[in-house]
């Protein structure tokens, strides 16, 4: 059973359009993590959230965490063909020795 | 600006045969992680270390594969027997321990195929 469950697995837009992104979990995390990879990359952190209600922008992503602490959500607006990539969450459980327990991902493809 | 030093980036290896990744991890990171990342999944770890004690190795495949850090600096992982399913990428990160959120930074990893 995969701890994060991202959705969806794969997307693919056009250059301008908007999308949102999900991290789903039945368990509550202290904190949560957002990272891009590109490929033959190592992820490259965007984020972290640690409050529940956490809203938090980057230029045009912004990234919201559940209340419950549970789920996180990642928006982008007006995608460019730059933000291609796969975007990964990784939750951290309190007193976990700060383990990070990834999701699968989301590839997403921005095309021109 | 500090990175996560990682060699080779690439390795060909017949199965049945030795592999050896090294890690070189941000300075003052105390916890390195190895993950196995196989394409299209994210990232799994492997094990984890605080300075040169290893904190989790709960999925590290013990009969074929080892890790150490000797000097609570860089690390190796080592790989023997290489199977055909160990063909992924190998990823090592570092954090700098007492950060709350324990943010990694990760190498760029070593791709491993073994025909």
């Amino acid at each position: 059973t995969q701890l994060l469950e991202q959705s969806p697995q794969f997307l693919s837009i056009q250059e301008g359009e908007n999308l949102t992104v999900y991290c789903n979990s039945s368990s509550v995390f202290s904190s949560l993590q957002w990272y891009r990879q590109e490929p033959g990359e190592g992820p490259v952190l965007l984020v972290t959230v640690v409050t529940g209600g956490e809203v938090k922008k980057l230029k045009r992503l912004t990234f919201q965490f559940g209340d419950a602490r549970k789920d996180s959500s990642l928006h982008i607006t007006a995608a460019q063909t730059g933000d291609t990539g796969l975007y990964l969450c990784a939750g951290q459980r309190g007193g976990s020795n700060y383990k990070l327990t990834f999701g699968k991902g989301t590839l997403l493809t921005v095309n021109p | 600006e500090a990175e996560v030093a990682q060699s080779p980036r690439y390795k060909i290896t017949e199965k049945s045969q030795a592999v050896a990744f090294w890690c070189d991890p941000i300075s003052g990171h105390a916890t390195l992680y190895w993950y196995r990342q196989i394409l299209g999944q994210g990232p799994e770890l492997l094990v984890q270390f605080q300075d040169e004690s290893v904190v989790d190795d709960s999925q590290l495949p013990k009969d074929r594969f080892s890790a150490e850090r000797l000097k609570g600096v860089d690390s190796t992982l080592k790989i023997q027997p290489a199977e055909l399913g160990d063909s992924a990428m190998y990823l090592c990160a570092s954090s700098f321990s007492g950060a709350n959120t324990g943010e990694l930074f990760f190498g760029e990893g070593s791709r491993l195929t073994v025909l």
